[in-house]
């Protein structure tokens, strides 16, 4: 029973446009959400999180919107640049330790 | 700050040999992960640490041991490979207080053949 989903394998975008990642979950009691990019032969690194007491996080170009009532979170990328292109992941933390569980990935390519 | 590393990058086992994967950390954190990573899937937790001396079973434990004998390191250990864990192996830490935010090691890819 996958609790966070991750719906587009991929995504292809022209770079300066908007590039929207989606994650939708299933468990009520997730408090908190981290985005993870991902290149290729590296470890995920933190690129933006949320609050569930919160709506909307900015940071630079990268804006992550919530909607508690629908499970349902978006990434939002403007302008995408190239070097945006990796796999982006959506994982809540839970549990006494916080282990992260993450969703499936989107692969975002931004075609110069 | 090398932040975190892992040993080694890359290994290629037989069925029923066994290795040892070490992560260490140098940011003093508490939390400390190991996940697997299969293709076309997202991360999943093996097992995972809380602080020195302590270990905990995660998603799928199976095949794994772990032991955390100094806050730094966290070794995962295979006693007997089997062809299902062939993987990327990504382990990750975090200061555990009052932050959610995992780092991760650039990961080992092993294939057991």
């Amino acid at each position: 029973d996958q609790q966070v989903k991750q719906n587009s394998p991929s995504l292809s975008v022209q770079e300066g446009r908007i590039s929207i990642l989606n994650c939708d979950y299933t468990n009520s009691m997730f408090d908190y959400f981290l985005w993870y990019k991902k290149y290729p032969a590296e470890g995920p690194t933190f690129l933006i999180s949320i609050s569930s007491i919160k709506d909307k996080n900015e940071d630079g170009r990268f804006t992550v919107f919530l909607n508690k009532s629908a499970k349902h979170l978006s990434l939002h990328i403007v302008p995408s640049q190239p070097g945006d292109s990796a796999v982006y992941f959506c994982a809540p933390p839970s549990g006494s330790a916080r282990q992260l569980t993450f969703g499936s990935g989107t692969q975002l390519t931004v075609l110069p | 700050n090398a932040g975190v590393t892992q040993t080694p990058k890359f290994r290629v086992l037989k069925t029923g040999q066994s290795m040892t994967l070490l992560c260490a950390q140098d940011m003093n954190h508490e939390y400390m992960y190991w996940y697997r990573q299969d293709p076309g899937m997202g991360l999943r937790l093996i097992h995972y640490s809380v602080g020195e001396g302590t270990t905990a079973k995660g998603e799928v434990p199976d095949g794994y041991n772990v032991s955390r004998l100094k806050k730094q390191n966290f070794l995962l250990g295979l006693e007997s490979a089997a062809p299902s864990q062939t993987s990327v192996y990504f382990c990750a830490s975090r200061r555990g207080v009052y932050t959610d935010t995992q780092y991760f090691g650039p990961g080992t890819r092993l294939t057991v053949l």
